[in-house]
């Protein structure tokens, strides 16, 4: 099965930072990464689908890079919205798996 | 819109059906998951299933208890769990794939979830 370890699992930051998490996958995945953020109490949200591509309507301070093993989620110009969880996910194979999450906190 | 609903107290080694309802898009094209999330833990994908229902696999901690399945004609989605642990507790997401089969998609959007508490 793959391993997906996400780093940090808790960041602390301002509005108008740029934060990156860290996504590191036990085996190659190809481009098969993506992420999401979660707000307390409601369920996730898709942010990048295959490393790279950002989800029409999400906003254009969120990208993503990465190929192979090693991915990232960048957020430029934090807003106060943006103080969430984040979560990676890959679907190269069954069993699906996620990371363990960043909570971003301000 | 994907509205799940079903989730409430069961005891241990009980069980619980729950469904999914699917409106916006044509259900049978699409695969479908569930995903689960444990108080105050992360994300676990639980099981998927191919849009006509003839593919589907699942996570080894609820292989051989849950079953998933699907009737198009209503468009909705199902989980059948059965030999209930305190593990098990959970709220329960239904999310749509992007494609037919569930190979190299993405979970989008989610549904609201619902929760399932296994206790005594």
């Amino acid at each position: 099965d793959i391993q997906l370890t996400q780093s940090p699992s808790s960041l602390s930051a301002s509005v108008g930072d740029r934060v990156t998490i860290t996504c590191r996958a036990s085996q190659s995945i190809s481009s098969y990464l993506n992420w999401y953020q979660q707000k307390p109490g409601k369920a996730p949200n898709l942010l990048i689908y295959g490393a790279s591509n950002l989800k029409s309507g999400a906003p254009s301070r969120f990208s993503g890079s990465g190929y192979g093993t090693d991915f990232t989620l960048t957020i430029t110009n934090l807003q106060p919205e943006d103080f969430a969880a984040y979560y990676c996910q890959h679907s190269f194979s069954f069993p699906y798996s996620f990371g363990q999450g960043t909570k971003l906190e301000i | 819109q994907l509205l799940a609903s079903g989730g409430s107290l069961v005891q241990p080694g009980g069980s619980l059906r729950l469904s999914c309802t699917a409106s916006g898009f044509t259900f049978s094209s699409y695969a479908m998951s569930w995903v689960r999330q444990a108080p105050g833990k992360g994300l676990e994908w639980v099981s998927s299933m191919s849009g006509g229902g003839g593919s589907e696999d699942y996570a080894d901690s609820v292989r051989g208890r849950f079953a998933i399945s699907r009737d198009n004609s209503k468009s909705t989605l199902y989980l059948q769990m059965n030999s209930l642990r305190a593990e098990d507790t959970a709220t329960y997401y239904c999310a749509k794939d992007p494609n037919k089969y569930p190979n190299y998609g993405w979970f989008d959007p989610w549904g609201q979830g619902t929760l399932v508490t296994v206790s005594s």
